[in-house]
């Protein structure tokens, strides 16, 4: 069965240092993965996805993902934090039945 | 193209109380997935639907039923509704397997 996890619930930062927050995945199968972002009382928006073709998925707002099949990995990272990417960010994958399984989400921080 | 809305956007229901969550879009999508979202839990699928006149069950049916009579519409029913589906429901819906999926804004349901 597929199941994600989402290393982090929280993650602080300084505007302008780099963000990573962490994922890992569970597939039987090569996996679709997406990142979603969701800013405080808002709907979910899709950042990035992969789906088997380049490793490194690069999403909106300078957010980049890379899939590391041999660590079952699908780490999000962004360069420089600006304030305006304090949200909570999900990890999800796909299954073979097309449900998505959703992280538990990790909660960003941005400090000026 | 107003993609993927929800009606209503909040409710509070009392115990036992019964309503209908209403999801429509106008992608003309075969696929839509009803989810709600709690605290350090991430979304959890409740029912979904491949197509209309089709509905599945997902990972936490109990309690909710569905519908999808017409292909751009999806109902989510509380028959009976209890505090612990006090949450808030996004509806989601993409073209075809494989597809990414689209969210809603979301319904903030208090039942008290």
């Amino acid at each position: 069965a597929q199941s994600v996890t989402q290393l982090d619930s929280h993650v602080s930062v300084s505007e302008g240092t780099p963000v990573l927050l962490r994922c890992n995945y569970s597939s039987s199968y090569s996996p679709s993965l997406f990142w979603y972002v969701q800013h405080p009382n808002k709907g979910l928006q899709l950042l990035l996805k992969y789906t088997s073709a380049a490793t490194l998925v690069k999403g909106i707002n300078g957010f980049e993902a890379e899939f590391k099949k041999s660590e079952t990995s699908f780490h999000l990272t962004k360069p420089s934090a600006h304030m305006s990417d304090a949200a909570e960010y999900f990890c999800v994958v796909r299954t073979g039945t097309d449900k998505l399984i959703f992280g538990t989400g990790t909660r960003l921080q941005v400090f000026p | 193209n107003a993609g993927v809305t929800q009606t209503p956007k909040f409710r509070v229901l009392k115990t036992g109380q019964s309503m209908t969550l209403l999801c429509a879009q106008d992608m003309n999508h075969e696929y839509m997935y009803w989810y709600r979202q709690d605290p350090g839990m991430g979304l959890r699928l409740i029912h979904y639907s491949v197509g209309e006149g089709t509905t599945a069950k997902g990972e936490v049916p109990d309690g909710y039923n569905v519908s999808r009579l017409k292909k751009q519409n999806f109902l989510l029913g509380l028959e009976s509704a209890a505090p612990s589906q006090t949450s808030v429901y996004f509806c989601a819906s993409n073209l075809a397997g494989g597809q990414v999926p689209y969210f809603g804004p979301g319904t903030r349901l208090t039942v008290t």
